[in-house]
């Protein structure tokens, strides 16, 4: 049973435009929601979370904005760049500690 | 201060052989996550070990598979008698505490043929 839903699985931007992915969980007691960035070849890395009591956490380009009544959450990329191309995945901690993972979005930035 | 170390990065084994992936965490986390990842896929959690104890293997195969966190040493997952379905990407991730930020390593890829 998937609790959090990722979408788009795929999305092409050009580069300077904001790439926006979003995700919903149905679980009320998660209480971390990471999003990782995935390179081919590569391990995830984290790149920013954000605990619930938040409804917004910038960390450079990337905003995280969270609706904690409509169990949603997304992240923003202002000012996309190739680098950004990458695999994103949103996750959400739940009581025993696991991660729970969206099934990944696969973001294009064309020059 | 090295970050999550997997061996070896890539590995071949026929059906019905053994394979056996090592995972080293970063220095001074003592939680270790192992996850499979399937080509186009999300990351499915396995287990969930501290040193010399399983927390938590609700994801794993219950024949076949099986992992350690031994006092010393590496983390090993185990895949006995590997069949071709078993191919996958698998990372190991490390944490300095329950619930803490998880790390994750290059994983190790599997295939089998």
């Amino acid at each position: 049973q998937q609790q959090v839903k990722q979408s788009p699985q795929s999305l092409i931007v050009q580069k300077g435009g904001i790439s926006i992915i979003n995700c919903a969980y149905e679980n009320t007691a998660f209480d971390y929601f990471p999003w990782y960035q995935q390179f081919p070849g590569k391990g995830p890395a984290l790149l920013i979370a954000i605990r619930p009591d938040v409804s917004e956490k910038k960390e450079g380009r990337f905003t995280i904005s969270f609706n904690k009544s409509a169990k949603q959450f997304s992240l923003h990329i202002m000012d996309s760049q190739p680098g950004d191309s990458a695999t994103y995945f949103c996750a959400a901690v739940d009581s025993n500690y696991q991660l729970i993972w969206g099934a990944g979005t696969k973001l294009i930035i064309k020059p | 201060n090295a970050g999550v170390m997997q061996n070896p990065r890539h590995l071949v084994r026929r059906r019905g052989q053994e394979a056996r992936l090592r995972c080293s965490p970063m220095k001074g986390h003592s939680h270790v996550y192992w996850y499979r990842q399937l080509p186009e896929e999300g990351l499915k959690f396995m287990v969930y070990l501290q040193k010399e104890n399983i927390i938590d293997e609700s994801g794993m195969p219950k024949e076949r598979f099986s992992a350690e966190f031994p006092k010393e040493g590496p983390s090993i997952l185990r895949i006995q008698q590997v069949v071709r379905g078993d191919s996958a990407a698998y990372f190991c991730a490390s944490s300095p505490a329950q619930g803490g930020e998880q790390y994750f390593g290059p994983g190790t890829r599997l295939t089998v043929t």
